[in-house]
């Protein structure tokens, strides 16, 4: 059964302190989202790509987020420094650029806290 | 700003009843429709996708969508205690674009 993995699943760190997060998209899908969940603001778009270009980064903080990939089988975010307000739970998903039909299948989730 | 707009509930149903879950969007440009179901603590998955006017069926789920009111909704027939969870709507502009989703209606079905 294909999925998305992300890793890691949980993540506790101090304020300041740097945070990569890493997913893994579905083989052979060439679009893949950031997203990040909260209850005040519910699922948010930070930053999305194609064939590993960025599409779309608007959503993101620019002075302290950033996300990359590297190469088709990994994607990643990372926090700099790291702030409370940034606690969330931060989806990776992934799908077919030309095929919304079979929607974009979502990772299991990083859940982050900042202390 | 493109917005969609959710009742976040909770929608309360008996066993075996209807449960009408309602969306509405902003952007009357909106090409694609998506409903996701949540489980607390899960990611989101997807349950229907619905593009042209009307009505789409599987199984015990039926999407409605009328673009000239900007309104999506999703009916779920023979409610289980197993449909509770978070029913989230999202939209897109263009097929393979990022979605932008509801709050989420949260759904619970007691037997």
């Amino acid at each position: 059964d294909a999925r998305v993995t992300q890793t890691p699943r949980d993540k506790v760190t101090e304020m300041g302190q740097e945070v990569t997060m890493r997913c893994q998209p579905i083989l052979g899908h060439n679009t893949v989202f950031w997203y990040r969940q909260t209850m005040m603001q519910g699922l948010e778009l930070l930053a999305y790509f194609r064939n590993r270009a960025p599409l779309d980064d608007s959503g993101m903080p620019k002075d302290r987020f950033s996300a990359e990939m590297p190469d088709a089988t990994l994607a990643t975010l990372k926090i700099q420094p790291s702030e409370p307000r940034d606690s969330a739970v931060y989806f990776c998903a992934s799908g077919l650029g030309d095929r919304d039909s079979d929607g974009y299948t979502f990772g299991s989730g990083t859940r982050l806290t900042v202390v | 700003q493109k917005e969609v707009e959710q009742n976040s509930g909770p929608l309360s149903v008996p066993e075996g009843a209807i449960a009408s879950l309602n969306c509405t969007y902003s952007d009357r440009g909106s090409q694609s429709f998506f409903w996701y179901r949540q489980y607390s603590g899960k990611s989101p998955e997807l349950i229907m996708f619905i593009y042209s006017n009307g009505d789409k069926e599987d199984g015990r789920f039926t999407a409605q969508l009328n673009k000239a009111s900007q309104y999506v909704s999703l009916l779920i027939r023979d409610s289980q205690p197993s449909d509770s969870a978070t029913y989230l709507c999202a939209v897109n502009m263009d097929a393979g674009t990022a979605l932008i989703f509801g709050k989420g209606t949260t759904l619970s079905v007691s037997s």
